[in-house]
């Protein structure tokens, strides 16, 4: 049984770019959640999908947006990219419970 | 505004010893904590949880308590052992399925 895959596993952008980062959740699980994790802190909450609706969002910009598919599969998409939008982000699927499985992360580089 | 706290940033622990981990909160209406486990080059990955309405849950070698009049959880692992070496970060849910908040992380070293 696979678990929540992401990729690409390691990106570089340049300023200004934008991106488009994947994610599958665990088989049978039709939640998704997005978290931005910097450098020596805990993941944050960009926002969460359920029903290829975005349920809840934290305190991100409108440059985040994000989408699911009938499958249940997402995207995150970051606009306009900055240098303080290197991270890990990391994706995370559950189902009903509070337990939320998590991807190995996108390491994400802007230059 | 941080919701949840680790205010140790690294722990080292002897193998066999007990090793616990603390975390505070300040949100009241906070109705789930969990526990992750994360080594370097991979995701979190979740160890242990506990609802408001209880005060202990234990899975083998992990036990969480959860102190709510003193908004406290600590997560204890016993024995400890060197595979356990990682950052813990513990979390926080006012429903289920919903947003967690994270804290800072605990590094956790255990030296053989």
């Amino acid at each position: 049984d696979a678990g929540v895959t992401q990729s690409p596993t390691h990106l570089i952008k340049t300023r200004g770019q934008q991106v488009t980062l994947r994610c599958s959740p665990k088989s049978g699980h039709d939640t998704v959640s997005w978290y931005q994790q910097a450098l020596g802190q805990g993941p944050q909450f960009i926002f969460q999908y359920y029903e290829e609706e975005e349920r809840q969002r934290g305190n991100f910009p409108d440059r985040f947006s994000g989408h699911q598919f009938p499958n249940y599969s997402s995207e995150l998409n970051v606009n306009a990219l900055l240098l303080g939008d290197s991270a890990l982000y990391l994706c995370a699927s559950s189902l009903r419970g509070p337990e939320a499985f998590f991807g190995q992360g996108t390491r994400l580089t802007v230059v | 505004d941080q919701q949840v706290k680790q205010n140790s940033p690294s722990l080292s622990v002897q193998e066999g010893r007990i090793s616990i981990l603390n975390c505070d909160y300040t949100n009241s209406m906070f109705d789930y904590f969990l526990w992750y486990k994360k080594y370097p080059a991979e995701g979190p990955t979740f160890l242990i949880s506990i609802s408001s309405i209880k005060d202990k849950n234990e899975d083998g070698r992990f036990t969480v308590f959860l102190n709510k009049s003193a908004k406290h959880l600590s997560l204890h692992i016993v024995p400890s052992q060197p595979g356990d070496s990682a950052v813990y970060f513990c979390a926080a849910s006012e429903d289920q399925g919903g947003k967690l908040i994270f804290g800072q992380g605990t590094e956790l070293s255990v030296k053989p």
